[in-house]
């Protein structure tokens, strides 16, 4: 079965810095890789998707890259914000499963001012 | 701005009992989820429709769960009996679907308590 790993350790950085998520995937590629944000007590929220074919996919100061060979997203923040802390969580979708969207277990991020 | 909706908001019931979760998806997505997640951890895929039609139950727990999206609109998640480990947050999600927009969009979820 597909598995998801997200650095289960907290990440603490300061502010203005540039934040770096990790998430590794097995077995077959997605469809697509996506990532969300979850504040504590709430749905996740959609942030960005980045498909099988691209490598990279930017929005404002977030930027995410797609390593098919390494089975591999990195998640960046740039400029980081104290209201950027929260939990981040990948999830890949496999159009050959129906779209079936299966979520790794989230990294919590701390901006400290 | 459409949102998903969910109730009840918060459900506290005792082991044994039957328990029933509601989720209303944004008019016309066809891709409808429901998740649990146990504080700390990743929400884990419990059951999707397409439409009216299950794609995926494998992780549903079907001796006590059920779940149902008769009209493909709106759906129900039941548990009977619940069991103390079932405590957990209920999410509801929805999609345009394969062919649409794959992006998820989730409700405030159900967070229930069984003691």
């Amino acid at each position: 079965s597909q598995k998801i790993e997200q650095n289960s350790e907290a990440l603490n950085i300061q502010e203005g810095k540039t934040a770096t998520l990790t998430c590794n995937y097995t077995n077959y590629s997605p469809a697509y890789l996506q990532w969300y944000r979850q504040d504590p007590g709430r749905g996740p929220v959609f942030l960005l998707l980045i498909r099988e074919n691209e490598k990279e996919k930017r929005k404002e100061r977030l930027k995410v890259t797609f390593d098919t060979t390494l089975k591999q997203s990195l998640f960046h923040i740039t400029a980081s914000q104290p209201a950027d802390s929260a939990t981040y969580l990948c999830a890949l979708l496999w159009y050959n499963q129906g779209g079936k969207l299966i979520f790794g277990q989230g990294t919590e991020l701390s901006v400290k001012p | 701005e459409a949102e998903v909706a969910q109730s009840p908001r918060y459900k506290i019931t005792e082991k044994s009992q039957a328990v029933a979760f509601w989720c209303d998806p944004i008019s016309g997505h066809a891709t409808l989820y429901w998740y649990r997640q146990i504080l700390g951890q990743g929400p884990e895929l419990l059951v999707q429709f397409q439409d009216e039609s299950v794609v995926d139950d494998s992780q549903l727990p079907k001796d006590r769960f059920s779940a149902e999206r008769l009209k493909g609109v709106d759906s129900t998640l039941k548990i009977q009996p619940a069991e103390l480990g079932d405590s957990a947050m209920y999410l509801c999600a929805s999609s345009q679907g394969v062919g649409g927009g794959t992006e998820a969009f989730f409700g405030q979820g159900t967070r229930l308590t069984v003691v």
